[in-house]
């Protein structure tokens, strides 16, 4: 069955204070693995991408990263603004449904 | 280009009526996916389709709850004879393509009363 845990279920920083989420997944077939925000009342926001084993991307702040098994999510120097829960999905190869986690609720204090 | 709209944003309704939630996809996007979001848990996936076309609903209740996706207009979620574990966000997603990624709209939260 496809699954996606992700830890911690919350975290708490201080404004500057680099920490990374962590995304495990069990899937038939990676079609996608999809990091997204979402704040308050509101729908989730997409953030990224990762296809295949050994890929990275950054924007601002965050950077993903994707093993065969994990995915995380680096946060360098984060800001007030970088508070909001991040979701991780898979995709499998034989559905277009995402399979999401129970999320990552950060909060950065200033 | 506008995002995933979705109307109401809020929706009340009490227990035994109808709920109809509307989605308009974003602008060249012909698949849809719809996912609810209960209290304290995370985005379960409900139904995918394309125009015309129910692809997956694997993840529909067998009762109640239908889907569609015209060739013209939105695509619609209808729960008929609502109860109070109804109470939930609905989200619609869009994708230009099967697989790629999906772009969500803001949502639209029921109250069951």
């Amino acid at each position: 069955e496809d699954q996606v845990t992700q830890s911690p279920e919350a975290l708490r920083l201080q404004e500057g204070e680099s920490s990374s989420l962590n995304c495990s997944y069990t899937v038939s077939g990676l079609r996608g693995l999809f990091w997204y925000r979402q704040d308050p009342g509101k729908g989730p926001e997409f953030l990224f991408t990762l296809y295949s084993a050994g890929e990275e991307k950054e924007k601002e702040r965050l950077k993903a990263t994707l093993t065969k098994k994990e995915s995380f999510l680096h946060i360098t120097a984060p800001k007030p603004e970088d508070s909001a829960t991040y979701l991780c999905a898979v995709g499998s190869s034989n559905t277009g449904k995402l399979i999401f986690g129970q999320g990552t609720t950060l909060q950065v204090k200033p | 280009n506008a995002g995933v709209m979705q109307n109401p944003r809020h929706l009340v309704r009490r227990r035994g009526q109808e709920a109809r939630l509307r989605c308009s996809p974003m602008k060249g996007h012909s698949h849809v996916y719809w996912y609810r979001q209960l209290p304290e848990e995370g985005l379960k996936f409900m139904v995918y389709l394309q125009k015309e076309n129910i692809i997956d609903e694997s993840g529909m209740p067998k009762e109640r709850f239908s889907a569609e996706f015209p060739k013209e207009g939105p695509s619609i979620l209808r729960i008929q004879q609502v109860v109070r574990g109804d109470s939930a966000a609905y989200f619609c997603a869009s994708s230009p393509l099967d697989g790629g990624e999906q772009f969500f709209g803001p949502g639209t939260r029921l109250t069951v009363l």
